[in-house]
């Protein structure tokens, strides 16, 4: 059974910092792996979409690594705002299947 | 259309009601889903249509009951919930069966009382 853990669970900075957001899962035979972004009491917002065969994908601010190997992603937010307060949650699919997995998720907050 | 469309927003019932969330899509997508999270859980799996066939049950107990009734829409039936049963019911779709342009709704909160 694919079980996906993200580090940290919460994570408090300032304005301004670079921060590296983790996801690990257990079986590498994804199809591909995604970002999403949830705020309070809402729906998920899709970030980046990194397909198995992928390393990398890049959207503004956002950069997102696929090490499938290893069973590991991160997602990195340059010069974090007040407005990337919310849920991370990165999720997989697994290899003919269209099942989300998801992550445990992080909760974020970027201070003034 | 670039999105998934959820009513009601909001929904409070009985145990001893019946009620139907609604999800609508106009981007062709032909699979479509439903998810169940719990307040701060990570969302979960309950159903999944592909062309307009149910693919996927994740052993959901029969009080819930889907209906996709054509490929721009998909119903969730309610009947006989328990307060457990409270939570954000996602629907999403995407563009196949593989996954690809997962899009989803901005959910229904269901509270059972």
């Amino acid at each position: 059974k694919q079980e996906v853990t993200q580090i940290p669970a919460a994570l408090s900075v300032p304005e301004g910092e670079n921060l590296v957001l983790n996801c690990s899962f257990t079986d590498s035979a994804i199809y591909n792996l995604q970002w999403f972004r949830q705020d309070p009491g809402k729906g998920l917002t899709s970030l980046l979409l990194i397909q198995s065969s992928q390393r990398e994908q890049t959207s503004g601010r956002l950069n997102a690594s696929l090490d499938k190997s290893s069973g590991r992603s991160t997602l990195y937010i340059a010069a974090s705002q007040p407005g990337d307060s919310a849920t991370y949650l990165c999720a997989v699919i697994k290899g003919g299947g269209n099942k989300l997995t998801f992550g445990t998720g992080t909760q974020l907050k970027v201070e003034l | 259309d670039t999105e998934v469309t959820q009513t009601p927003k909001h929904l409070v019932m009985g145990m001893t009601n019946k009620k139907s969330l609604k999800c609508e899509q106009h981007m062709g997508h032909r699979a479509m889903y439903w998810y169940k999270q719990k307040a701060k859980k990570p969302p979960e799996l309950m159903f999944v249509y592909s062309y307009e066939k149910l693919s996927i049950n994740e052993s959901v107990p029969s009080r819930f009951s889907p209906e996709c009734p054509n490929s721009s829409l998909l119903n969730l039936h309610l009947h006989a919930l328990q307060p457990e049963d409270s939570a954000l019911y996602l629907c999403a779709s995407s563009q196949d069966n593989r996954g690809v342009g997962y899009t989803f709704g901005s959910g229904t909160r269901l509270t059972v009382v």
